[in-house]
């Protein structure tokens, strides 16, 4: 029931852009993504719902395939802020108040 | 503008001996509480979930416990510690919304600034 995310890990250089997956094998009700930076606590991103909804936030922007039980995260023009593991968190109809976390991508941008 | 609060920052204590760690919330009423824990360079696991006072879900078989005394407070307690248990703990609220009501539906979780346990 775990979400799996991938890659595990992924280095970039500033400007660059990178894509986050999680997959789901049992039907998402949303996906939550956070962002959690070296000994703090993780931090709201977004939230998508199914239906296939696309939502952004400055750079960062993610989409639901509700057909594949995916969600993406897309990170374009990276910035050094970026750095930090990304996870996301799943919840199911049923549910939603409780979500199941994918293991993270941590994500490193080098200058 | 809601806050939570979690005590204390940091945590050495040796096996055997109990822990008592809190969580407040400010600036919402009767929100969904969570207790995670995250073992270094893992994921976060989901240990405690609580709906409203006195109601609290278990989700992993261990020696802590959780006890929801007020409705914006949370503690997770154990009676004795285990090397295993250290880690760093995380309290999270979410909006205790209703079906079709923006908190209902999305359930986003706010996080408080953790406590870092170190069991010698």
């Amino acid at each position: 029931q775990q979400p799996v995310q991938s890659p595990q890990a992924v280095i970039l250089r500033e400007g660059e852009d990178a894509v986050i997956n999680c997959s789901s094998s049992k039907a998402l009700y949303s996906v939550h993504w956070y962002r959690q930076k070296h000994g703090e606590a993780p931090v709201f991103l977004m939230i998508l719902l199914k239906g296939g909804e696309q939502k952004g936030h400055d750079k960062i922007s993610a989409s639901f395939n509700e057909k594949k039980q995916q969600s993406s995260l897309y990170l374009t023009a990276s910035q050094l802020s970026y750095s930090g593991t990304y996870f996301c968190g799943t919840a199911y109809a049923g549910n939603n108040r409780k979500l199941i976390w994918g293991l993270g991508t941590s994500l490193a941008v080098n200058p | 503008s809601q806050t939570i609060h979690q005590w204390p920052a940091t945590l050495v204590q040796p096996v055997g001996s109990p822990l008592s760690l809190e969580c407040t919330v400010e600036g919402t009423s009767n929100p969904n509480l969570y207790w995670y824990r995250q073992a270094a360079g893992r994921g976060l696991q989901l240990l405690f979930y609580s709906v409203g006072i006195g109601q609290i879900s278990s989700e992993v078989p261990q020696n802590l416990s959780a006890s929801r005394p007020q409705d914006r407070q949370f503690i997770l307690s154990s009676k004795k510690l285990l090397l295993s248990d250290s880690g760093f703990y995380l309290c999270a609220w979410s909006v205790q919304g209703l079906a079709g009501g923006p908190g209902g539906l999305k359930n986003e979780q706010f996080f408080g600034p953790g406590t870092r346990l170190t069991v010698l």
